[in-house]
């Protein structure tokens, strides 16, 4: 079974500088996604970044990339100039795709604070 | 746009009663989802659907009813409430298709309490 770890339950940045969120997942499979959201305190879910597992590319969004080592199975998070509006809990998620079960697996989520 | 709505937001239940939580998309979307959220452990998947008629289990199945007879609903059943079962829940959908990476689209959520 595929599992999702975040190792971190919590972090702290100072205003304007960067952070890096691990995640590391395990799985037999070779095709697949991967995601980071943020949940602010309004509990909303918000997708950040996605990664295809067949593109080596690292996904960029604004101040958000990520650092993908398929081999490792390790899927970063870098928040660049952290801003105030990024204090929430970010979670890892995975979803599988070649074995068509389509289930997502989230790990336990981060919680980012940030220090003005 | 509407998007994923899940009702009601809050609701607070006596042990043994029995529920439903709303979900509903105006997106087409083939693959919708419940989750639960508790402290310290992440987004745990109830149950999932890839269709009208079709759905499955996930990792925490037990205590917990689906059905998806339309695409756009997929109600979730408690039939006997347990205190266990204090928690967020959250309603997700997306698009299905090899080769589409379509992140899920959430709920606000329904914070559900059991005396």
């Amino acid at each position: 079974a595929q599992t999702v770890t975040q190792s971190q339950p919590e972090m702290s940045v100072q205003e304007a500088e960067t952070v890096t969120l691990s995640c590391t997942y395990d799985t037999s499979e070779s095709d697949y996604y991967l995601f980071w959201y943020k949940q602010p305190p309004s509990r909303q879910m918000i997708l950040v970044i996605r990664q295809e597992a067949y593109k080596q590319q690292n996904a960029t969004e604004n101040r958000f990339s990520v650092n993908f080592q398929k081999a490792a199975k390790s899927f970063s998070l870098k928040i660049s100039d952290s801003q105030l509006g990024d204090a929430a809990m970010y979670f890892c998620a995975y979803r599988s795709e070649g074995s068509g079960t389509y289930k997502y697996i989230f790990g336990t989520g981060t919680r980012l604070k940030v220090l003005a | 746009n509407a998007g994923v709505t899940q009702t009601p937001k809050f609701q607070v239940l006596k042990t043994g009663q029995s529920m439903t939580l709303q979900c509903a998309q105006d997106m087409n979307h083939e693959y919708m989802s419940w989750y639960r959220q508790d402290p310290g452990m992440g987004l745990r998947l109830i149950h999932y659907s890839v269709g009208a008629g079709i759905t499955d289990q996930g990792e925490v199945p037990n205590g917990y009813n689906v059905s998806r007879s339309t695409t756009e609903d997929f109600p979730l059943r408690l039939l006997s409430a347990a205190p266990s079962q204090t928690s967020v829940y959250f309603c997700a959908s997306s698009l299905l298709g090899r080769g589409y990476n379509q992140p899920q689209h959430f709920g606000d959520g329904t914070r559900l309490s059991i005396l």
